[in-house]
């Protein structure tokens, strides 16, 4: 049981060029989420899927895609990168009801030049 | 706009000191109050969470304190540790399904 996997770990960009984040969990969660990490501005979030085949946007959406593949994966894409858009890139999952504990990936580091 | 406001952004603490972090929050329908500890390079994990149905919740050295009519809620680290230094994040939600709002976190120091 692997938990929230996301590749790749780290990645050097070149403004405006594009790339796909990856995400995969294993608990059959439902809702999966997308968040951006920056000093001092804690956790923002980027886009959700509340189940396979919805996806929603989050505080901070623009310059960003998402696609629900199927219930295990949610990927997130950057078309044209932007210096901005440097920073840790974190998925995370959650199931239907319980206690809505939310599971997170160990993070992409995205530097964009 | 939601928000979950935390205090302090840095916090340093003597091993064996009490760390305090306060969270606030605005959003009357919120019912689950989570917090997370992070260490370098690593995801956010859960520590413990609380329903405003309890005023307290107590697990080994870590303790929520809920105040339900001043909207506010805290953590408490009895007898802390250098390995407790981390950043801790509390959160917010109305629903199970519905993301977590974030405050923007305390970076802990533990020094001995």
């Amino acid at each position: 049981n692997a938990g929230v996997t996301q590749t790749p770990k780290f990645q050097v960009l070149k403004t405006g060029q594009s790339m796909t984040l990856q995400c995969a969990q294993d608990m059959n969660h439902n809702s999966m989420y997308w968040y951006r990490q920056d000093p001092g501005m804690g956790l923002r979030l980027i886009y959700y899927s509340a189940s396979e085949g919805t996806t929603d946007k989050g505080e901070v959406p623009n310059g960003y895609n998402v696609s629900r593949l199927n219930k295990r994966e949610f990927s997130l894409r950057l078309e044209s990168a932007a210096p901005s858009q440097t920073s840790v890139y974190f998925c995370a999952s959650n199931g239907r009801g319980g206690l809505y504990t939310q599971y997170f990936g160990p993070g992409t580091r995205l530097t964009v030049l | 706009q939601q928000q979950v406001k935390q205090s302090p952004q840095s916090l340093i603490v003597q091993k064996g000191g009490i760390s305090i972090i306060n969270c606030a929050y605005e959003n009357t329908a919120f019912d689950y109050f989570p917090w997370y500890q992070q260490f370098p390079g690593k995801g956010p994990a859960l520590l413990i969470a609380i329903r405003p149905d309890v005023s307290e919740k107590k697990e080994g050295r870590f303790t929520i304190s809920f105040n339900k009519s001043a909207k506010q809620f805290s953590l408490h680290i009895m007898d802390s540790q250098p390995g407790d230094s981390a950043t801790y994040f509390c959160a917010a939600t109305p629903s199970g399904n519905t993301p977590l709002v974030f405050g923007k976190g305390t970076r802990l120091s533990v020094i001995a």
